[in-house]
This record gives structure tokens, sequence and C-alpha cells, in this order.
């Protein structure tokens, strides 16, 4: 069966920290790979990256790809306490797309 | 432009009653798919509707249902509701259905109470 896996499930840290959050899955008919931030209520889009495009940089945020290990991570640099939320990462197929569930990241000043 | 909008926000019912949820995408997008997340379960995939056509579905009985009109606003019922439906029902719209790529947009989700 299909599977999305985070690790680790929560994550303490302080203020201007770096941290790396682990993402594999195993999804027949891969596409793509999708990070979300859940802070309140609704998942807000981070990064898609997929075959064409393995890397993705935005500020402090970057992700990156493995296709061979079939894995992701997402690296947040100089952490600042609004990053604090839950980080979603997804894997769709054409059909489905399957949610991991999530690490709590918690930004201490 | 407006984002996603669920209603209602909240909403309280009792086993055995049926509820409808409600969805108005993003103006120009034309999929909007149904998850609920739950703390035990995470974000799970409930279905996809792409004009007015259920496209993909995930794996949950058929007491989920769903429809989309041609102005590509959504609902979602369930029926004879058990107390294990108590959840967060979010619906998310994008240009297509993300196999094709593109990113989704979430509404601020229902949260559905069982008593």
């Amino acid at each position: 069966e299909d599977k999305v896996v985070q690790s680790p499930l929560s994550l303490v840290v302080h203020e201007g920290d770096t941290v790396t959050l682990n993402c594999s899955y195993e999804v027949t008919n891969f596409r793509s790979l999708l990070w979300y931030k859940q802070e309140k209520k609704a998942p807000t889009f981070l990064f898609m990256l997929t075959s064409s495009g393995i890397e993705k940089k935005s500020g402090r945020l970057s992700s990156i790809l493995d296709k061979k290990e079939l894995s992701s991570i997402l690296n947040i640099t100089a952490t600042q306490t609004g990053d604090s939320a839950i980080y979603l990462c997804a894997a769709s197929s054409p059909h489905d797309m399957r949610f991991g569930a999530g690490t709590r990241l918690t930004v201490k000043p | 432009k407006a984002g996603v909008t669920q209603t209602p926000r909240y909403l309280i019912k009792t086993r055995g009653q049926q509820v409808t949820l409600s969805c108005s995408p993003i103006s120009g997008h034309r999929s909007v798919s149904w998850y609920q997340q739950t703390p035990g379960q995470g974000l799970q995939f409930l279905f996809e509707y792409f004009s007015e056509t259920q496209r993909n579905k995930g794996n949950f009985p058929g007491r989920f249902s769903g429809r989309q009109f041609s102005n590509s606003r959504s609902e979602m019922n369930v029926s004879t509701l058990e107390l294990g439906d108590s959840a967060l029902y979010l619906c998310a719209s994008s240009l297509e259905w993300y196999g094709s790529y593109n990113e989704q947009f979430f509404g601020p989700g229902t949260r559905l109470t069982v008593l």
C-alpha cells in the first residue's frame, strides 16, 4: 500500500537554528512531492518537486527530492518563532494524494 | 483574488444524521478536492471533482459523497453520521488535478463534531 512517512514527528529548536525535516514515500506511479505548512487551520503550499525540478528554494526554506532514495528533505535556516507549525509532505499520483503525519516544529525565542 | 471558502466553519451533529458541507474554489479553478483531517489518521484524501465529474476517489465508505456544480462550487455529503466522522474537513482547489503539477490552495476547513 502507498505510504508517506515523515520524521521526526516533533522537533523543538531555538531561534537561529537550522532544521531538516525528512519525508520518505512509496507511491505507485509517483508524480510529485509537495510540502505544506499548517499553522492554525488550512495548509499553505510551500514547494512542489518533480522529476523536472528536484530542488526548490524560497528565502530561508529549501527542499530537495531524491528520486533514487524516494525521499525529500525540507531545510529551514535561521529559524524564527513564526516558523512554528506542522509541516506536511504529500506524494501525488494520477489518482491520489498521500500525506504524511506531519512534523510539528516548535521554535523557541 | 479571493481564496477558497468553506461553509459552515463549525458544525455539531448527532449520530445517524446527515450533513452537507460547501466549498467555493478560487475563481477560475476547476478542480476541487476534499480531505478529512483527524489527529489519528492525519490528512486523508476523500475525492476530487473536475468539471462536475468525480475523477478520483480515496478509500472512504459510500456514506461520503459529493458533487460539483457548473460554477465549480462543490458540496460534500456524509450520511448516517458516526462518531468517527468527527474531523476537520478541508477542501482544496487548483487549476487542474495536482497530478498535472498544479499547486493546491486549501480552504479554512469545516470542523464537524458528531455527538
